[in-house]
């Protein structure tokens, strides 16, 4: 149980265009399901935390009108990285949030490798 | 701000020894202490995770424990195997939305 798929695994883009990455809770409903970011070697950074129905919380620092997030379904969030340029590149884990009695704990996708040329 | 430290960043250990990872976390109301492992390129996942109500939990060869008044947990792992190798993170939850501060890392490299 509580499984979370992410899709797609890896994406080379140019730079200038739009990705968009989607994470799913296979198993189970998740009200909230989190973003995050991981450079080589580093932490994971969180990003925003999106809630089901309602608009995203982004962190400090993180550009909402780059970075957007929808929370369409209680099983599905997007990632959409609007004109992604090179500093862009970076590893996209999203981690879902599963609703039982431990609201608290987290299960993370396989993560997206992206590459901005 | 609320805080998570981890130390060591990096830890190396013999096949067969026991290694320890500690975190301080700074915010007294967090009730809920997990670890995650994560190899290379993969995801992390939870290998264990403690509760504020009681002060140590085991799972085979990982055991989990909790020092509320220090304010710290630490993570042991006995007998070490070569596939106990990867990047170990801790974390507690923020008080602000259900989200997870993460410690730094600690990379562990168990030799054969």
């Amino acid at each position: 149980g509580a499984v979370v798929s992410q899709h797609p695994s890896w994406v080379i883009c140019k730079s200038g265009t739009s990705v968009k990455i989607e994470c799913r809770s296979l198993d189970f409903q998740a009200t909230t399901m989190f973003w995050y970011r991981q450079f080589p070697k580093q932490s994971l950074m969180l990003m925003a935390t999106s809630n089901e129905g309602s608009k995203a919380t982004y962190e400090q620092g993180v550009e909402k009108d780059k970075f957007l997030i929808n929370h369409a379904s209680l099983t599905l969030s997007t990632l959409t990285v609007t004109s992604a340029h090179p500093e862009d590149s970076s590893f996209y884990i999203c981690s879902a949030r599963d609703g039982g009695v431990y609201t608290d704990t987290q299960y993370f996708g396989p993560g997206t490798r992206l590459t901005v040329l | 701000g609320e805080n998570v430290e981890q130390h060591p960043s990096t830890l190396s250990v013999q096949e067969g020894d026991s290694a320890v990872i500690k975190c301080t976390y700074s915010d007294s109301a967090s009730n809920y202490f997990p670890w995650y492992k994560q190899e290379l390129g993969k995801r992390p996942q939870l290998i264990i995770d403690i509760r504020s109500n009681v002060g140590e939990k085991k799972d085979q060869r990982i055991a989990v424990t909790l020092n509320k008044t220090a304010k710290h947990f630490s993570l042991h792992i006995t007998e070490t195997q070569p596939e106990d190798s990867a990047v170990y993170f801790c974390a507690a939850p923020s008080s602000v939305g259900g989200k997870l501060i993460f410690g730094q890392g600690t990379e562990l490299s168990v030799k054969p």
